[in-house]
Formats: C-alpha cells, structure tokens, sequence
C-alpha cells in the first residue's frame, strides 16, 4: 500500500503561470481532501471530493482555485493565475468513509 | 483559537521526561478530536484519536484527555525521546468530514 501519493513534491511557478497539484488517494479510498499549510502554521480546510462529485468546497478561493475528482486518474487541483500569496504547501488526504485521515507529503509551492 | 502568522508555541523537554501538549477547541459541537505529529518537510501523522463520549484514551507512550467542560484537548507523551521531535497539531471534526486544525506546538527534545 503506497499511502497517499502527491506530485510534485515542489513546484516553482511564475507569477500568472498555472499551477496543477496532483493526489492519488490510497487504494480503496473514495474520499479526498486538500488543505493549505502556510509557515508555522496549522493546515487550513480548502475542498472535500468524492468521485466525480465536490462535497464541500467552503474553504477554497472564489477565484484562480478548482478541484476536480475523476472517475479515472488522480484528483487536480488547480491555481490558476497564480500570486506570490499562494505560496504554500498543500496537502492532501484520502480516507475510506467518515474520518481515517491519511495525508500525503504534499506539494510545496513557490510562486516567484 | 487559529494563529495568524504568529511563530509556534515551542515546548522544549529533556529525553525521558514526560511532554504535555495542550490545545484549546472552538466548538462544542466537535465530536471528534485527532492529535497529529507533523516533521519537517513531510505531511501530518496520526497519532491518537477521542471521540466527545470519551475523557481519555491511551496509545503506546500517548494518553489523550478530554475535558468537554473546558473545551480542552491534551496529548501526553511519557519517556520522551529525540525522535518526538516535530510540532503537534490537534484537530476537530466539526461538520461532515472536514477537519479544523489548531495552531500546533513545537516541541524539542534536549539529549
């Protein structure tokens, strides 16, 4: 079992380029999760997916971010247009149905 | 309550001593709480979890403590050792899966 994969494991990105931030969730997982870390803090709640479906997207921008969970293939999620602010380490997490939590070692972004 | 910006809180202990971390929560709604370790570099690791019908629970070398009364979580490590070394965040789950995370401690192991 190769736990939650994510990749990159860093991505460096001008400003206004795209950003797309990949998750496989582990075997038998159906439900994923995404959250933003900044410096010295704690993780911060953006999306809540399940195959082909957003649950809960209460925490992601309005503008520039998107989710996506394909029947298929990993889950994307995208930044759009990207800003300095949006330099950050994104996590991903899987679990089979209610709680389970397993985070991925994330992708850290640079936005220069 | 969230840190804004602000530079962790840092427990600093000598090996074999025991840590407590502490971790004050929101809601009383909560019915969930999770204590994760998180190293550099690297994703949040389960620890320990408690459910709200639950005042403790102990795994090997951690007790987690619940005081719904108070709105307060801890998380106890006995014969702390180098590799305890990372910040520890507690989580509750509030409403449907989502997490809500603290700010976290750092805590340092001195040989």
């Amino acid at each position: 079992n190769a736990g939650v994969m994510q990749n990159p494991r860093h991505l460096v990105r001008r400003r206004g380029q795209e950003a797309r931030l990949r998750c496989s969730p582990m075997k038998g997982h159906s439900h994923v999760y995404w959250y933003r870390q900044l410096p010295e803090e704690g993780l911060k709640f953006m999306v809540y997916l399940q195959k082909e479906n957003i649950i809960d997207e209460s925490g992601m921008p309005k503008e520039r971010f998107s989710a996506e969970f394909p029947k298929e293939g990993p889950s994307i999620l995208r930044i759009q247009q990207v800003v300095r602010g949006d330099s950050a380490a994104y996590f991903c997490a899987s679990s089979p149905s209610e709680g389970g939590y397993t985070f991925g070692s994330g992708t850290r972004l640079t936005v220069v | 309550g969230e840190s804004v910006g602000l530079h962790l809180p840092t427990l600093s202990v000598q090996e074999g001593d025991n840590s407590i971390i502490n971790c004050a929560y929101s809601n009383s709604a909560s019915d969930y709480f999770i204590w994760y370790k998180q190293e550099s570099g690297k994703g949040p690791q389960f620890i320990i979890d408690i459910r709200s019908n639950m005042d403790k629970r102990q795994g090997q070398r951690v007790t987690v403590l619940l005081n719904k009364t108070v709105k307060h979580l801890s998380l106890q490590i006995a014969a702390t050792q180098p590799g305890d070394s990372a910040v520890y965040f507690c989580a509750e789950n509030r409403a449907g899966n989502m997490l809500t995370f603290g700010g976290g401690t750092r805590l340092m192991v001195k040989p």
